[in-house]
């Protein structure tokens, strides 16, 4: 299987700890996007990526929250001193240009 | 803030069609309309997307109408897997900030047997 890959798929951490979670785009694509859902919403966009540009951060929740992509491959989001409210589904997902994006299964936090 | 309306929920009985509808009244003119769907506990899937013709692959049908400000994703023989939540979602046509999908709630589809 080639599609979008995310690792790990369970996250448990506590309150205060710091996370990072993974995300494998398809090999030819060039834009990567991470969104957040949370239960019975649909996903919120955090940030995307152009090749290894972070083109878009504004909607990053807070200061908390960092991504990277360090060589325009893989990516990493990173959330330091969790708190409850950050517990919910982390997805990636990625595209080639404008084409339709492809999402990975996601991450999902629990912050206890 | 997404720019689409669609119902909350839908029941559809195996084997007929699903018709799932979406307002987009503000949609301009170029800004694509996108479908996706989310199972359970899964990332959302693309089902298939348009700008003003009608499209067909083999997931669904897509028919807009001609003022572009609604449309109407057609599941042409529903099964019990179609059970998802499906997204209707409008999407710039250049990339850039405007080419990310901005989601609402969705219409959760049940289809029955």
């Amino acid at each position: 299987d080639t599609g979008v890959s995310q690792d790990p798929r369970h996250k448990i951490t506590k309150r205060g700890q710091n996370v990072t979670f993974r995300c494998d785009p398809i090999s030819e694509h060039n834009r990567l996007y991470w969104y957040r859902q949370t239960l019975g919403q649909g996903p919120e966009f955090l940030t995307y990526f152009q090749n290894e540009a972070q083109l878009e951060k504004s909607r990053l929740l807070s200061d908390r929250f960092s991504a990277e992509r360090p060589k325009g491959s893989f990516s990493t989001l990173e959330i330091q001193r969790t708190e409850q409210g950050d517990s919910a589904m982390y997805l990636c997902a990625s595209s080639t240009g404008d084409s339709p994006l492809h999402f990975g299964n996601g991450t999902r936090l629990t912050v206890t | 803030d997404a720019k689409t309306t669609q119902p909350t929920s839908m029941d559809c009985a195996e084997g007929r069609a699903a018709n799932l509808p979406c307002n987009h009244s503000t949609i301009s003119g170029n800004e694509y309309v996108y479908w996706y769907r989310q199972i359970h506990s899964q990332g959302p899937q693309y089902i298939i997307h348009g700008l003003k013709n009608n499209e067909t692959n083999e997931m669904a049908s897509l028919i807009i109408t001609e003022d572009r400000k609604s449309s109407t994703l057609i599941l042409p023989h529903a099964t019990l897997r179609d059970t998802a939540v499906y997204y209707c979602i409008v999407r710039g046509r250049y990339g850039g900030s405007q080419g990310n999908l901005i989601f609402g709630k969705g219409t959760k589809l049940s289809v029955k047997p």
